[in-house]
């Protein structure tokens, strides 16, 4: 079945330097996948996706790359503000009309000033 | 426009009982489905709701229910409560059925005593 999980539980960062949050997935059939950043009292937000065919792909400050010969994607954070300190979570979904995507456990960012 | 709403925001309930969530998505947004967070477990997919019928179901024991009104509003419910069901419950809107990415709400904080 589907697993998603993010390789480090926790990650500390300085306010300016680049994040790199990472995570696999085990299902080949995946073909869409989403990063949320959750903060505290709050709901999951939607950050970036890509699917299948792209390998990367950029948003404001992030950037998200996907490397299915070894089923793994990344989120890199531009210029870490203290702003980004939260729990950032990997999802993957597959075409087929079912809402089921599959979420890994989160990564949680701490951008210290 | 207004996001995913879901209220209560904070519950208290005991063993033995049973609760009602409820959940309003995005104006527009017809697919609706359900997730239980939890610091172990992660976001663990419940049931997603399209056109006032489940369409998908994730491994929760029969205790947990849900159902959609006409107007796409929905409520979860989880009868005869356990310790272990104390977590975050959130809800989360598309547009359509397995449409991505969801809008999430900031969910209702269920606590077992």
């Amino acid at each position: 079945g589907e697993s998603v999980g993010l390789h480090l539980p926790t990650l500390s960062v300085q306010e300016g330097d680049n994040s790199i949050i990472n995570c696999a997935y085990s299902n080949s059939a995946s073909d869409y996948f989403i990063w949320y950043k959750q903060e505290s009292g709050k709901g999951p937000q939607f950050i970036i996706d890509i699917r299948s065919n792209m390998d990367k792909r950029q948003g404001q400050r992030v950037t998200v790359l996907l490397n299915k010969t070894v089923k793994h994607l990344s989120l890199q954070i531009a210029a870490t503000q203290p702003g980004d300190s939260a729990v950032y979570f990997c999802a993957g979904d597959h075409s087929g009309g079912y809402q089921k995507v599959t979420f890994g456990t989160g990564t949680k960012l701490q951008v210290i000033p | 426009k207004a996001g995913v709403t879901q209220t209560p925001r904070y519950l208290i309930k005991t063993r033995g009982q049973q609760v009602t969530l409820s959940c309003s998505p995005i104006s527009g947004h017809r697919s609706v489905s359900w997730y239980q967070q939890t610091p172990g477990q992660g976001l663990q997919f419940l049931f997603e709701y399209f056109s006032e019928t489940q369409r998908n179901k994730g491994n929760f024991p029969g205790r947990f229910s849900g159902r959609q009104f006409s107007n796409s509003r929905s409520e979860m419910n989880v009868s005869t409560l356990e310790l272990g069901d104390s977590a975050l419950y959130l809800c989360a809107s598309s547009l359509s059925e397995g449409n991505q990415p969801q809008h999430f709400g900031d969910g209702t904080r269920l606590s077992i005593l």
